[in-house]
């Protein structure tokens, strides 16, 4: 069966601090792959897909980044954190029959 | 472009009474809607989805919805709520072709039950 896995949980890091989030899906191939933040009191909003290696597909301009290097592995970076940068980051996963599968997701404190 | 509107911000209804969840979409064509909801500290856990036929869908945990294309609405209900229903719920649509998938998910709906 498919899974998705998302680590850390939690992460707490100060401003101007780089991060990485990691998100790997295994029992799939060739998954489409996304990056969601949600903002406290906001909805979901997507900030990154992906439909194949080095393939990304940015949705909206910020001071994060997003890269995969591997089939089932998507990445999410930023070079120095902003305040604003805190949230609860999830990631995703879906193949053409269009339901999506989530990890547990990071929620992310920037201090 | 398709958007979600999730009208009600943050709903407290008492346990065992009954839950309506209001969802209204704009797409231009049939759309995919999905329902997930979002537990504390957990990601998000797929409710009921609707892709074609039957209007009235059943999930898990005892919801069902109802797509009405008529008013653009996939409203989420539930007969009698149940303390552990108390979470974030998303109403999200979907496009029907094309090489990436995306959800357009709604600003959320939280919920609060009072025992």
């Amino acid at each position: 069966s498919q899974t998705i896995h998302q680590w850390p949980a939690t992460l707490v890091q100060p401003v101007g601090s780089p991060l990485s989030l990691e998100c790997t899906v295994e029992g799939t191939s060739n998954p489409n792959l996304y990056w969601y933040r949600q903002a406290a009191g906001r909805g979901l909003q997507l900030l990154f897909y992906s439909v194949g290696i080095g393939q990304i597909s940015s949705e909206v301009p910020q001071n994060l980044s997003a890269s995969r290097p591997q089939d089932r592995q998507f990445i999410l970076s930023s070079k120095k954190l902003l305040l604003s940068d805190s949230g609860f980051y999830l990631c995703a996963w879906s193949t053409n029959r269009q339901r999506a599968f989530f990890g547990q997701g990071t929620r992310l404190t920037v201090v | 472009a398709q958007s979600v509107t999730q009208p009600d911000i943050h709903i407290t209804v008492s346990e065992g009474a009954s839950l309506e969840l209001r969802c209204n979409y704009s797409y231009g064509a049939t759309p995919y809607l999905f329902w997930y909801v979002q537990s504390p500290g957990q990601g998000l856990q797929l409710l009921l989805k609707y892709f074609s036929g039957d209007t009235l869908v059943q999930g898990i945990k005892g919801f069902e919805a109802e797509f009405k294309r008529s008013q653009s609405s996939f409203n989420l209900r539930k007969p009698s709520v149940h303390w552990s229903d108390a979470a974030e719920y998303f109403c999200a649509v979907g496009a029907s072709s094309g090489s990436a998938r995306q959800l357009t998910f709604g600003s959320g709906t939280q919920l609060t039950v009072l025992p």
